[in-house]
């Protein structure tokens, strides 16, 4: 079974900056089933990105995906003081395997 | 505007059984695949199940095959999923979810605000 693993595990940025988040996968999966959620306290995951990248309907253009094979990455340009939440990869298809998240706070 | 209203959950014994429903409305049901997939608070994402569109398709994670079914009722436009055998590790807040296809092979598209499911004697 695929293993997704998230990196860094805690990210402390400041507003304004940008932000990589890391995914890495244990073997190849195919760039179409690869997905980003974000996570706020208190709230249900929410669907960013697909496909690696491709943003889901009503995501700004600040959140973009990029990456194949097994090394996938979140970026968020200009964090504002509502993208600090946890975030997850997974890779779905036949199998759906998470993350174990990246929670990125303020700093 | 998609909106899945899970209910069901609550405190049970070890080895019971609980039946949970979702209540889904603002697409048309019986175009997309929907799962469950739970959290321990606190914690990661678990995807637990999954049937398409017109139930031909269903899928279970490794952790709860043989114990949960998932079901539909497309004319109700509601999800449930029965879990038998209990476990205190089946402890978590589960979610409702739809999926962006038919199939059961897209990626989760939109959640519900889960139901808490809390296995304890």
């Amino acid at each position: 079974e695929i293993v997704l693993t998230q990196s860094p595990g805690t990210l402390s940025l400041s507003p304004g900056e940008r932000a990589t988040l890391s995914c890495r996968a244990s073997e190849s999966v195919t760039s179409s089933t690869l997905a980003w959620y974000q996570q706020k306290p208190g709230q249900a995951p929410r669907l960013l990105i697909f496909g690696a990248s491709s943003r889901a309907t009503g995501i700004p253009d600040k959140f973009s995906g990029s990456g194949s094979g097994t090394d996938f990455t979140l970026t968020i340009s200009r964090l504002e003081p509502e993208d600090f939440a946890v975030y997850y990869c997974q890779q779905y298809g036949n199998s759906k395997i998470f993350g174990q998240g990246t929670k990125l706070e303020i700093k | 505007e998609v909106q899945l209203v899970e209910s069901g959950g609550g405190l049970v014994e070890p080895g019971r059984s609980l039946r949970l429903s979702c209540a889904a409305s603002g697409f048309t049901f019986d175009d997309y695949a929907m799962h469950w997939v739970r959290q321990v608070p606190g914690k990661g994402l678990e995807w637990v199940a999954g049937i398409s569109w017109n139930s031909g398709t269903r899928g279970f994670a490794d952790s709860v095959k043989g114990r949960f079914t998932i079901s539909r009722d497309n004319a109700r436009n509601s999800l449930y999923l029965h879990m038998t055998s209990l476990k205190v590790e089946d402890t978590a807040l589960y979610y409702c979810v739809k999926d962006r296809f038919l199939a059961t092979t897209g990626c989760s598209e939109s959640w519900g605000q889960g139901t808490l499911v809390t296995v304890s004697s």
